[in-house]
């Protein structure tokens, strides 16, 4: 298995409060993604990051901040929480550049927001 | 416009052969993955095609037609623990990261 880790592993937390989620990997693959979650949308992209400090958005990225100072983390921000972001949360890591590009995924992270 | 399609559900019998199709249209394709998911854990990657053609890994096997913009799962001799969804996602030439469908939900019965 990649090792790839996301903490905390479940959250609840209030309508207003930032949270952030964690993605530790220790693969030193160059690729890393924020995936949110939910019933009858399948996994959707929220951001992603292609190197130390290199991030782009993804198709729902709106509420969410992304940053990555070093290889191994990548952290993902509610600035300010909302019922609707209430999902399961997925990092996932890849190394383009040298394999076919699959994706390992983390455990998730199941966030409420009451 | 990128766009990949595939069936909600699915239910098959313990033993028996089931086909799980995807469609794609994507812009700068380069090859199509499928994983499966069992509920409430993570995805894990089965297989990848990039070129037109099955692909065999045991029980389970994965075509791919570029031209049809196509492609399928294979799950033979199905077992109660393949319950699971299945995601079909499309890669893209450069950094662009995978596309995924939405995903089918297999249900094995006895």
């Amino acid at each position: 298995d990649a090792g790839i880790t996301q903490s905390p592993r479940h959250k609840v937390t209030e309508t207003g409060t930032p949270v952030t989620l964690r993605c530790h990997q220790t693969e030193n693959h160059r690729y890393m993604y924020w995936y949110r979650q939910d019933p009858g949308h399948g996994l959707r992209l929220i951001h992603y990051s292609y190197g130390v400090k290199d991030t782009d958005k993804g198709e729902v990225s709106d509420g969410y901040s992304v940053s990555r100072s070093k290889t191994e983390d990548f952290l993902l921000t509610l600035e300010s929480a909302t019922s609707s972001q209430t999902s399961v949360y997925f990092c996932a890591i890849s190394d383009r550049d040298r394999e076919i590009g699959e994706q390992y995924f983390g455990p998730g992270t199941r966030l409420t927001v009451t | 416009g990128q766009n990949i399609d595939q069936p909600t559900e699915m239910t098959a019998t313990e033993g028996a052969i089931v086909q799980i199709n995807c469609t794609y249209q994507t812009s700068g394709f380069n090859g199509l993955f499928w994983y499966q998911q069992h509920a409430g854990e993570a995805p894990t990657f089965l297989s990848y095609n990039v070129l037109d053609g099955l692909e065999e890994k045991g029980r389970f096997s994965s075509f791919l037609s570029r031209s049809k913009g196509y492609s399928y799962l294979l799950l033979k001799e199905l077992q109660m623990k393949d319950s699971a969804s299945y995601l079909c996602a499309a890669s893209q030439t450069g950094n662009t990261p995978l596309v995924f469908g939405k995903g089918t939900r297999l249900s094995v019965i006895a």
